[in-house]
């Protein structure tokens, strides 16, 4: 495969449930990142890993847990949720130090009944 | 910080209509400025990439065109299938924001038909 890859497309979960997003990205980038983007919304970036370490969090409640076992992939652990977290998130990766820019996941619709 | 800002929010066109929209930005050594086209429920697709002041490129019936404080996407005689969400981003060079891009709110493009 080539390109960012996120699984599942689609998520329905109840508010008590315990979820996982994934990501693997087959780009050689050495940057992650989570993005929410919500209905007639500008994306909100979550958290950004570079090098495998979290180097922000733009105030995320703790219901989100990322995680990045290594450069190629990202987890967003979910748990907890409310109504008002549902949205596309998307996985984004890049290449710090190039003047490149992202390349997008197709994002996991997420929907918390 | 870095700063970007699109204009209009939505624009509806004809289809043959030609028109343009805006992404005006402030940033701390600019980079690269980037231009994204999405799709409902989709994730962000790379259209083009602009390095310095008086560039240009084209894709078909898009062009994009950089000055030292905007970038303006043309189209020439839309079809309905360029209706799409259009995102600007810029890839700045200072401080906190090394290797982050800032996007913009985007514009809504509907052509009909």
């Amino acid at each position: 495969e080539t390109g960012v890859t996120q699984t599942p497309r689609h998520l329905v979960m109840g508010m008590t449930n315990k979820k996982s997003l994934k990501c693997e990205q087959h780009l050689g980038h050495n940057a992650m990142y989570w993005y929410k983007q919500s209905a007639k919304k500008p994306l909100e970036l979550m958290f950004v890993y570079n090098f495998k370490e979290q180097t922000e969090n733009n105030s995320v409640p703790s219901r989100f847990s990322p995680e990045c076992p290594n450069s190629s992939h990202l987890f967003l652990h979910l748990h907890t949720l409310q109504p008002e977290d549902s949205a596309l998130y998307l996985c984004a990766s890049s290449q710090v130090g190039s003047n490149y820019g992202y390349t997008f996941g197709s994002g996991t619709r997420l929907t918390v009944v | 910080e870095d700063q970007v800002t699109q204009s209009p929010e939505a624009l509806r066109l004809q289809e043959g209509e030609s028109s343009s929209l805006n992404c005006s930005y402030t940033v701390s050594g600019l980079r690269g400025l980037f231009w994204y086209r999405q799709d409902p429920g989709k994730g962000p697709e790379f259209l083009f990439t602009l390095y310095s002041a008086g560039e240009e490129k084209e894709k078909e019936r898009l062009k994009a065109t950089l000055t030292k404080k905007e970038s303006f996407l043309h189209i020439t005689a839309p079809k309905p299938e360029d209706s799409a969400t259009y995102l600007c981003a810029v890839l700045g060079a200072g401080g906190t924001s090394y290797g982050k891009l800032t996007f913009g709110q985007g514009t809504i493009l509907t052509v009909h038909p």
